[in-house]
């Protein structure tokens, strides 16, 4: 089993709509939790982190965390084609000091105008 | 201004050859990191630096050396090149092990004709 999963897509939402992307990771021990966006041929760039369950919002994106499901989401309200990206999941994974970011293999979003 | 700066950008070189990427972030973290990213976009922790000191190693063959003069500095070497070593090779770094998101350098594109 991969540490972190993710449904690779593409994944095509209109503009104007949800769109939902999910992530499930194996480490029960795992506290943190982030969201990255990568734009073709850029750098990943960090856009939501949640530590606790339940939601986080901020602007048109919300986290969601379940922890007892080992089960984390994002969800982008009012699409925009600029959200059009691979939106990665990364859990923290390892012991005290020596924790490592572990990454998913990416869910590509396209936003149809 | 750039936080987290890596040079070259692209780099095409022959197979057997020897080459090094540098990485300097202006952030004052203490965490520096080198991650692959393959042609299928999935990004791995190749190497982890916490205040100069090597505190994760992953399964990496050992014709590639990081070294990190100083906290600010991750360089990577890279011995003997291969073709299978064609990826994009990303700096990051965070305030500590464990600590927050990371923040991302620009990326070296790697090619081994």
């Amino acid at each position: 089993q991969k540490e972190v999963e993710q449904n690779s897509g593409p994944l095509s939402v209109p503009e104007g709509a949800i769109a939902s992307l999910n992530c499930t990771y194996s480490d029960r021990g795992s506290q943190s939790f982030f969201w990255y966006r990568q734009y073709s041929g850029k750098s990943p760039e960090l856009i939501m982190f949640i530590y606790s369950n339940g939601d986080k919002e901020d602007g048109r994106f919300t986290a969601q965390l379940n922890k007892a499901s080992q089960y984390v989401s994002l969800l982008i309200r009012d699409s925009q084609p600029s959200d059009s990206a691979t939106y990665l999941c990364a859990v923290n994974i390892g012991d005290f000091g020596n924790e490592k970011l572990t990454f998913g293999t990416g869910t590509r979003l396209t936003i149809i105008p | 201004d750039t936080a987290v700066s890596q040079t070259p950008k692209y780099l095409v070189t022959q197979m057997g050859n020897d080459k090094s990427i540098k990485c300097e972030q202006n952030l004052g973290h203490d965490t520096m990191y080198w991650y692959k990213q393959d042609s299928k976009k999935f990004l791995k922790i190749m190497f982890s630096y916490n205040n100069k000191e090597l505190i994760i190693n992953e399964t990496v063959p050992n014709r590639f050396s990081p070294k990190s003069p100083d906290k600010a500095h991750l360089n990577l070497h890279i011995n003997s090149l291969e073709l299978g070593d064609s990826a994009v090779y990303f700096c990051a770094s965070s305030q500590s092990p464990g600590d927050y998101g990371y923040t991302f350098g620009s990326g070296t594109r790697l090619t081994v004709v």
